[in-house]
């Protein structure tokens, strides 16, 4: 079984439109993130929630969303897709927020190609 | 907003040599943590390093964190075309709040056979 799951793999979509993308985790932790990689393969958090609520959230514009309906589940809502948000989205999960010692699970990522 | 700097950026080396890749930071961390990632998936952890001046090794890797837990390596002895990727640290910065997860910028490894 895939620990943390995402989809979709691959999103291509028009500058404009709004988009979501999920993801899983099966592992039974409390917190999940969202990252982004850029085109340069530097890795920066957007967001995290921890017991189903906001912890971090970065200087990530608002036209991003994470929404969470359980534990299990944080999905990531995108709207007015702009040229720049062209990147690779990965969630992530681990058992507790901040513990030094915690390992992050990462999803298998999601490839978004704005046009 | 905590930097990690890694160096260098891309390495290219034979089979059978040794590499070392650094992270460097003015900031203390409570902890730094080396994860790998392969094309098309995600970034994997390999080790976590909490204790000032701490060695851990895994088979052919060995990793240390500073002293001053501002600072760590990864040393590869024989790499072998298996050890290529993207290494990754990653630092939890110690100073409070909830900063998470730290990344720096990567060390494209290339092992050629």
């Amino acid at each position: 079984d895939t620990a943390v799951s995402q989809t979709p793999k691959y999103l291509v979509t028009q500058m404009g439109n709004d988009k979501s993308i999920k993801c899983e985790q099966n592992l039974g932790h409390d917190t999940m993130y969202w990252y982004k990689q850029d085109s340069k393969k530097f890795l920066k958090i957007m967001f995290s929630y921890n017991n189903k609520e906001l912890i971090i959230n970065e200087t990530v514009p608002n036209r991003f969303s994470p929404k969470s309906p359980d534990k299990a589940h944080l999905n990531l809502h995108i709207n007015s897709l702009e040229l720049g948000d062209s990147a690779v989205y990965f969630c992530a999960s681990s058992q507790h927020l901040a513990v030094s010692t915690d390992t992050q699970y990462f999803g298998p990522g999601t490839r978004l190609t704005v046009l | 907003t905590q930097l990690l700097e890694q160096s260098p950026q891309f390495l290219s080396i034979q089979e059978g040599e040794n590499l070392t890749v650094y992270c460097n930071s003015s900031s203390v961390f409570s902890s730094l943590q080396w994860y790998r990632q392969e094309p098309g998936e995600g970034p994997v952890l390999l080790v976590t390093v909490v204790t000032g001046g701490e060695v851990k090794k895994l088979k052919r890797l060995t990793f240390q964190f500073g002293d001053a837990r501002k600072d760590s390596s990864l040393h590869i002895t024989a790499a072998q075309p298996g050890d290529t990727g993207l290494y990754l640290c990653a630092g939890l910065y110690s100073g409070g709040g909830a900063d998470g997860l730290t990344f720096g910028k990567g060390t494209h490894l290339i092992i050629q056979p």
